[in-house]
């Protein structure tokens, strides 16, 4: 049972590079989504999506674009890559979401992957 | 606003001693609430949920939590420290209106250090 697998692991890249994370869960979970964790800031939301075709906007969704054709993918593309998101990023899924409902699945987490921009 | 604190961003404790990880939300409703615990270089890990069935809450290696609606709070809580609990431990809410944009509000972190 894989889970949420993310790559890559780590990745390099130079400003203005363009580059995408990948994320595929085999739970066929309803719910994915990115974050992005920086020291003394937690983890913050990029986008998430609530099913398949279906991708919104998060807290800090600015160079970043998702899409979501099957339920088990979700990557994240860096459109222009800046120093400024250096990061690491993380993928997560649950069986549900439903924003203002008031209630959740648990998130399953991936192990993160460490990009950082020069 | 409705928000998630947790109220210490470092916690050291002796091993073997008792450890007390403290989480205040602000909500109108009752929310769902989940502790997770993310080691170095790894994704978070579920400790434990609460959704609205037993206050007292018991997770994996040991920890527990129980929810008080008087208090607002969800303290993470272990009889006795080891070692292997030093990690970082998130604290997450789930709102009915508020917090993030798909709902879920977590918490800054809060690290946790056992001396031996």
């Amino acid at each position: 049972n894989a889970g949420v697998t993310q790559t890559p692991k780590f990745q390099v890249l130079k400003t203005g590079q363009s580059m995408t994370l990948q994320c595929a869960q085999d739970m066929n979970h309803e719910y994915m989504s990115w974050y992005r964790q920086d020291p003394g800031m937690g983890l913050r939301l990029i986008h998430y999506s609530v099913g398949a075709g279906i991708t919104d906007q998060g807290e800090v969704p600015n160079g970043y674009n998702v899409s979501r054709s099957t339920t088990e993918d979700f990557p994240l593309r860096l459109l222009s890559a800046a120093p400024s998101q250096t990061s690491v990023y993380f993928c997560a899924s649950s069986r549900n979401n439903i924003p203002g409902q008031g209630a959740s699945s648990p998130l399953h987490f991936g192990n993160g992957t460490r990009l950082t921009v020069t | 606003a409705q928000s998630v604190t947790q109220l210490d961003s470092h916690v050291s404790v002796s091993e073997g001693t008792p450890v007390l990880l403290r989480c205040n939300y602000s909500s109108s409703y009752s929310p769902s609430l989940f502790w997770y615990v993310q080691h170095p270089n790894k994704g978070l890990q579920l400790l434990l949920k609460y959704t609205s069935a037993a206050t007292l809450v018991k997770g994996i290696n040991g920890f527990e939590a129980e929810f008080k609606k008087s208090e607002t709070s969800f303290h993470l809580t272990k009889p006795s420290a080891h070692m292997s609990d030093a990690a970082e431990y998130f604290c997450v809410v789930t709102l009915y209106s508020g917090g993030g944009a798909d709902g879920l509000t977590f918490g800054k972190g809060t690290h946790l250090i056992i001396q031996p």
